[in-house]
């Protein structure tokens, strides 16, 4: 059973479009992040969000908690080309240890130009 | 600065033959991990190393081992390889496991495929 839900699993979209994708638990978790993975490279993390309803914004990227911290949204305004890649949600339990990080199954976006 | 860097880039096996994927990080971080990506499933915690001398399982440990070396380096063992042990390997490190606000850094993967 997965822990989190990403959703959709596929886009592919114009340039100069907006998009969203969703990050759903049903669990409460203590934060979230997301990261983007580009073909052949590791995960790179771009935010952390961990209050509820916090918004964060990272230029053309907006990054929503939801207040009861257990759904997020990312949302790109004008998608580029560059933003092609895939889009993990990670949830952190709150909880000790190291092994608290939790990886949702990604969305695979396509910015065609 | 090079970060997380892993190696091999790329290898193939043939069933039941063993090999060592090497990761190492120069960013004085405690804690190092190994995941496996999936189509569709994510990346799954293989085994995971909280500080120099200590490693723990993961949600997927079944075929693997693990040896922190030491505070830079972290290897992952397959002794038989399997066909279903197929996918793309990440090494991580971080620095704050128990912060709400850690990062984790990736190093670039390997991709192994087993026949």
């Amino acid at each position: 059973t997965q822990l989190l839900e990403q959703s959709p699993q596929f886009l592919s979209i114009q340039e100069g479009e907006n998009l969203t994708v969703y990050c759903n638990s049903s669990s409460v978790f203590s934060s979230l992040q997301w990261y983007r993975q580009e073909p052949g490279e590791g995960p790179v993390l771009l935010v952390t969000v961990v209050t509820g309803g916090e918004v964060k914004k990272l230029k053309r990227l907006t990054f929503q908690f939801g207040d009861a911290r257990k759904d997020s949204s990312l949302h790109i305004t004008a998608a580029q080309p560059g933003d092609t890649g895939l889009y993990l949600c990670a949830l952190r339990r709150a909880r000790t240890g190291a092994n608290n990080l939790f990886f949702g199954t990604g969305t695979r976006l396509t910015v065609i130009p | 600065n090079a970060g997380v860097t892993q190696t091999p880039k790329f290898q193939v096996l043939k069933t039941g033959q063993s090999m060592t994927l090497q990761c190492a990080q120069d960013m004085n971080h405690n804690s190092m991990y190994w995941y496996r990506q999936d189509p569709g499933m994510g990346l799954r915690l293989i085994y995971y190393s909280a500080s120099e001398g200590t490693t723990d399982k993961g949600e997927v440990p079944n075929g693997y081992n693990v040896s922190r070396l030491n505070k830079r380096e972290f290897s992952l063992r397959l002794e038989s390889a399997a066909p279903s042990q197929t996918s793309v390997y990440f090494c991580a490190s971080s620095d704050q496991p128990g912060s709400s606000t850690d990062t984790q850094y990736f190093g670039p993967g390997t991709r192994l495929t087993v026949l």
